[in-house]
């Protein structure tokens, strides 16, 4: 499986929305309804944001929501704020017990 | 409260085998479901899955690296371990560990503060 791919940089104004796209593979985001979204500022560890394609963990801001469609999946964060400015990763399962992520996408708010 | 710390060498030199600790707390390695990962990510690049431990000791590794990695748990001690043989500088990277139950699935809700590994001589 190779990784997942992201665009590499997204931008927005304050409050506005953004998408991220994260395309994958029949064989992984296709298939499996496992797809997970990770927040991760500089110097930080990995946040989980986004599980299972649309499921918020708790404490996340419903600002952040996902969606899939064929081997394609997305997170949108509605009304950008200044704390939304990081790397965002997705991850999704690929079968045979393994994961992959994405190549990793950084949000600038403008 | 779910923690978990990842604790090793932060020098290595090539061809040479490293091995990493993650202590966790808060979470039991018995408990039906649970599993701790290894994830890690080179400066400036994306996340790598490396593997992961069960409850039940059923491990799983990334293909491109299984066979330089070995995962271990130590419940008495709250520990699993990573070794990873004949390290490259490619392998310099912040390693990190991470936690999953049935309620995350193949998400990881916990990680650790990672740990920066150099290779080099």
């Amino acid at each position: 499986h190779s990784a997942l791919t992201q665009p590499a940089s997204v931008s927005g104004s304050f409050g506005q929305s953004i998408s991220i796209s994260c395309s994958g593979t029949s064989r992984d985001i296709g298939t499996y309804d496992l797809v997970s979204w990770y927040q991760q500022h500089p110097g930080k560890a990995p946040k989980l944001i986004i599980s299972h394609v649309t499921k918020r963990p708790s404490g996340v801001s419903d600002r952040f929501s996902g969606s899939k469609s064929g081997n394609t999946a997305s997170m949108t964060i509605s009304g950008l704020q200044a704390e939304d400015e990081a790397d965002y990763y997705c991850c999704s399962y690929a079968g045979s017990t393994t994961v992959i992520f994405g190549g990793g996408t950084k949000v600038t708010v403008l | 409260q779910i923690t978990l710390r990842e604790s090793g060498p932060s020098l290595v030199e090539p061809t040479q085998t490293l091995t990493l600790t993650c202590n966790f707390s808060g979470l039991s390695l018995t408990t039906n479901g649970v599993g701790v990962g290894w994830i890690r990510q080179p400066p400036g690049g994306a996340l790598e899955w490396l593997g992961i431990i069960f409850w039940d000791g059923d491990k799983r590794y990334s293909p491109s690296l299984k066979t330089r990695l070995t995962i271990t748990k130590d419940t008495s001690k709250n520990q699993v371990v990573l070794t990873m043989t004949n390290v490259l500088p490619v392998d310099t990277a912040t390693y990190y560990c991470a936690h999953r139950d049935y309620s995350s699935d193949w998400a990881f809700d916990y990680w650790g503060q990672g740990t920066l590994v150099t290779v080099s001589s």
